[in-house]
């Protein structure tokens, strides 16, 4: 399977605790991006990465939220002390940015969080 | 502040005929546009996008139009089939996407 892929697909949690999730991005995409996404809205942009270097983070990243890309590959995206409000689908995105790169994205199947 | 909109949360169309969704957007700095469709329990899907400097963008069943003067963008499915339900989403961008709202649409067989 050569699309993005999230880890995990769910995840239940206490309200308080962290948690980390992961994302695969297609192979020769060089852009990653973190969107989240609640019931009856369409996905929010939280993050993205250009190889390894965060180029922007939504005012909707809290100080609770950080998201690495270490090697320009994969990503985690962690919350740190989980509120309920933080409940929600989190969706990775990846795309080929440069001169031969188009503006589409393409999303993995996201990680479904259920803060209690 | 909402810079894309999808004014309607449903539509309902018969299968075989047309289904028309719409958008509307505020910002005049976005040079691209893209539909996702999305399955519950799936991410989105990339189906058809268009660039701000054309009008146009058809590929089988699915066109999407651009009037820039009205910043407004639909996306048209002819035929509709039963496969087609799904919720649908309008998304812009200069880099980040920016979605609306969606809409979701029932094709009755």
């Amino acid at each position: 399977d050569t699309g993005v892929s999230q880890d995990p697909r769910h995840k239940i949690t206490k309200r308080g605790q962290n948690v980390t999730f992961r994302c695969d991005p297609i192979s020769e995409h060089n852009r990653l991006y973190w969107y989240r996404q609640t019931l009856g809205q369409g996905p929010e942009f939280l993050t993205y990465f250009q190889n390894e270097a965060q180029l922007e983070k939504s005012r909707l990243l809290s100080d609770r939220f950080s998201a690495e890309r270490p090697k320009g590959s994969f990503s985690t995206l962690e919350i740190q002390r989980t509120e309920q409000g933080d409940s929600a689908m989190y969706l990775c995105a990846s795309s080929l940015a440069g001169p031969f790169g188009t503006n589409e994205q393409f999303f993995g199947p996201g990680t479904r969080l259920t803060v209690l | 502040d909402q810079q894309v909109k999808q004014n309607s949360p449903s539509l309902s169309v018969q299968e075989g005929r047309i289904s028309i969704l719409n958008c509307d957007y505020t910002n005049s700095m976005f040079d691209y546009f893209l539909w996702y469709k999305k399955y519950p329990a799936e991410g989105p899907t990339f189906l058809i996008s268009i660039s701000s400097i054309k009008d146009k963008n058809e590929d089988g069943r699915f066109t999407v139009f651009l009037n820039k003067s009205a910043k407004h963008l639909s996306l048209h499915i002819v035929p509709s089939q039963p496969g087609d339900s799904a919720v649908y989403f309008c998304a812009a961008t200069t880099g980040k996407l920016i979605f609306g709202q969606g809409t979701t649409l029932q094709v009755k067989p």
